[in-house]
């Protein structure tokens, strides 16, 4: 079964702190991702990795940065947390070698509140 | 630009009746996926079903089904025999190409509510 971890479920932080959110999967994916959740806008894309110490900016970038050190780990990074960074953060990864199938599988998600 | 389109924020079945979600796609990309996932209550998306831009037959994996229209660019999910644990969020997804790179896409997604 794969299996896509997340730091923490629950985070309150206060306006201005560093902010580290991070992600491991366990099934050799080559690919990950972050995106935030907000009621009515679905999934948006913060940041991807094809490949370790690659990242490409998503949808969103502004406001947040990432790592990808190992293969299996991606973290976010939240330079200076605001409070309309106030969201559902969700992990994924995807795509190991030779399956030739890209769905993605995702952590249980990190609710972080901004004050 | 790509775009996903999920235009029922939300719908009502009643067990064991089948409910059809839809989705819409937009694309200029000729080699393209799409997927549906599901989000319970608890948060965690799961996916549910894949169906490829040149698979000729829709993707069908136990009661789900996905009725591919490739010319109306829709992608709808079927549930047969709905159960009361389908009650959750389902989002429709596609993964193509923009500006030479991957990158998936997601739609606002369709409450369901299964009733008893």
């Amino acid at each position: 079964d794969v299996k896509v971890t997340q730091s923490s479920r629950y985070l309150v932080k206060r306006t201005g702190e560093k902010v580290f959110l991070e992600c491991v999967q366990d099934m050799d994916h080559e690919n990950m991702f972050w995106y935030r959740q907000d009621p009515g806008l679905g999934l948006r894309l913060i940041y991807f990795s094809y490949d370790v110490k690659m990242k490409e900016k998503g949808d969103i970038p502004e406001g947040y940065s990432v790592s990808r050190e190992k293969k299996e780990r991606f973290s976010l990074i939240l330079e200076s947390a605001s409070t309309n960074q106030t969201s559902m953060y969700l992990c994924a990864s995807s795509f190991a070698p030779g399956t030739g199938s890209y769905e993605q599988y995702f952590g249980p998600g990190t609710r972080l509140t901004v004050t | 630009a790509q775009k996903i389109t999920q235009t029922q924020p939300g719908m009502f079945v009643q067990e064991k009746e089948a409910v059809t979600l839809d989705c819409t796609y937009d694309t200029s990309d000729q080699s393209y996926g799409l997927f549906w996932y599901k989000q319970p209550s608890s948060g965690e998306m799961i996916f549910l079903i894949y169906q490829g831009s040149y698979d000729e037959q829709n993707a069908t994996e136990g009661r789900y089904s996905l009725n591919f229209q490739k010319a109306r660019k829709s992608a709808n999910l079927v549930i047969s025999a709905s159960q009361l644990g389908d009650s959750a969020m389902y989002f429709c997804a596609m993964r193509g190409r923009t500006s030479g790179t991957y990158k998936y896409i997601f739609g606002t997604g369709t409450r369901l509510k299964v009733l008893a």
